[in-house]
């Protein structure tokens, strides 16, 4: 059975303290693995996609890498607007159709 | 704003009732999912949709039920309530039947509470 597992469940980190937050999986032929933030009171937003190992994302501050067994978005001097849960999924097949299976997520806070 | 409206946003009723959640997909989307998310279950996959047919099912209970209608707006009924029920139910939608790079758009969801 596909599975996504993400640690730490919550982090806090001081403004520009530098951290990755990890997200480990498996699942029967990865087709894409995605990166989402969720603010409180709101559905996910989209981030990234990776779909091989070795493939890097950048925007702003977070920075998404991909190995064989694990992604890691990577928060460089973070500020206190990146406080939000980020939820790493992974792109399954069930019953011939393709859906997102998503981790428990990291609840991230900033302190200023 | 995403594009996916879901309403209502919030609502509360007792045990062993029938609500019905709604969802308009974002504009030229032919598939919608929802998906349950509660404190200790995070985001699990209900049912797909596309352009009206059940593509795909999850964890749904069989108390659970789902359609997509000819204008693709959806709707996700959920009967003889439990206080286990309590979540948040979102949308979700893409263009296709399958998952494209830029994954699915999110509603803001609809929070039920179970009393």
């Amino acid at each position: 059975e596909d599975q996504v597992t993400q640690s730490p469940e919550a982090l806090r980190l001081q403004e520009g303290e530098s951290s990755s937050l990890n997200c480990s999986y498996t699942v029967s032929g990865l087709r894409g693995l995605f990166w989402y933030r969720q603010d409180p009171g709101k559905g996910p937003e989209f981030l990234f996609t990776l779909y091989s190992a070795g493939e890097e994302k950048e925007k702003e501050r977070l920075k998404a890498t991909l190995t064989k067994k694990e992604s890691f978005l990577h928060i460089t001097a973070p500020k206190p607007e990146d406080s939000a849960t980020y939820l790493c999924a992974v792109q399954a097949v069930v019953q011939g159709a393709q859906k997102l299976v998503f981790g428990q997520g990291t609840r991230l806070t900033i302190n200023p | 704003d995403s594009g996916v409206t879901q309403t209502p946003k919030h609502l509360i009723t007792a045990t062993g009732q029938r609500v019905t959640l709604r969802c308009s997909p974002r504009s030229g989307d032919l598939s919608v999912y929802w998906y349950q998310q509660s404190l200790d279950q995070g985001l699990q996959f209900l049912i797909q949709y596309y352009n009206g047919e059940e593509r795909a099912k999850g964890n749904i209970l069989e108390r659970f039920s789902a359609q997509q209608f000819p204008d693709l707006h959806s709707e996700l009924n959920l009967s003889s309530l439990e206080l286990g029920d309590s979540a948040l139910y979102f949308c979700a939608s893409s263009v296709g039947r399958q998952v494209r790079k830029d994954g699915y758009t999110f509603g803001s969801g609809t929070r039920l509470t179970v009393v």
